[in-house]
């Protein structure tokens, strides 16, 4: 099991442009959780979906918005790039369970370093 | 507001020394409280979690509640506990968590 798998490693943009991010969450698990880490920062929690819908929101604009799939793989979709939005963005994968909150353990992928210029 | 403080950026110790990595933290329920630590290279992985009361490659951390904090402790550093630790909190009630923004631990030789 490669664990938690994102895609692309690195990405450039240009402000005001719309970015896509991939993750695949590990083999067994069906809750996907995004987090937004800028430099010596730690993450900051985006969103959380699960059985593909996003169950809780953290304090994030609109323009941050996600998806996930029925094969539990997520996208994190931000439009209107600013700068401020340079960042490391990871996704880390545990186990929900239907109507209970339950923090399961999380699992991180390495992440995506996006760049806006 | 519920936040995460981690005071210390950077703190180096020397191998076999004590460790204390401090985390307070500022909520008003009963959270649940977490270390994350990332290794060079590696992933953010937890560490533990404070409700399975464990001890992890010797690390242990105490909940107190009327402190509101939850300081890592390790009584002999080795070389290989250097890494970036973040403490985590997550509100009772809530799927999100909460991150301080970290203290990376030297262990000199």
């Amino acid at each position: 099991d490669a664990g938690v798998t994102q895609s692309p490693t690195h990405l450039i943009k240009t402000r005001g442009q719309q970015v896509t991010l991939r993750c695949s969450p590990k083999s067994g698990h069906d809750t996907v959780s995004w987090y937004q880490q800028a430099l010596g920062q730690g993450p900051q929690f985006i969103f959380q979906y699960y059985e593909e819908e996003e169950r809780q929101r953290g304090n994030f604009p609109d323009r941050f918005s996600g998806h996930q799939f029925p094969n539990y793989s997520s996208e994190l979709n931000v439009n209107a790039l600013l700068l401020g939005d340079s960042a490391l963005y990871l996704c880390a994968s545990s186990f929900g369970l239907a109507g209970v909150v339950y923090t399961d353990t999380q699992y991180f992928g390495p992440g995506t370093r996006l760049t806006v210029l | 507001a519920q936040r995460v403080t981690q005071p210390e950026k950077l703190l180096s110790v020397f191998k076999g020394a004590p460790v204390e990595l401090k985390c307070n933290y500022s909520y008003s329920g009963s959270p649940e409280l977490f270390w994350y630590v990332q290794y060079s290279r590696q992933r953010l992985q937890l560490l533990l979690r404070h409700i399975s009361r464990e001890s992890i490659k010797g690390f242990t951390a105490d909940l107190n509640k009327g402190e509101t904090s939850f300081h890592l402790k390790k009584p002999f550093a080795q070389e290989e506990d250097s890494a970036m630790y973040y403490c985590a909190l997550s509100p009772s009630g809530t799927y999100k968590y909460i991150f301080g923004t970290g203290t990376r631990l030297k262990v000199l030789a």
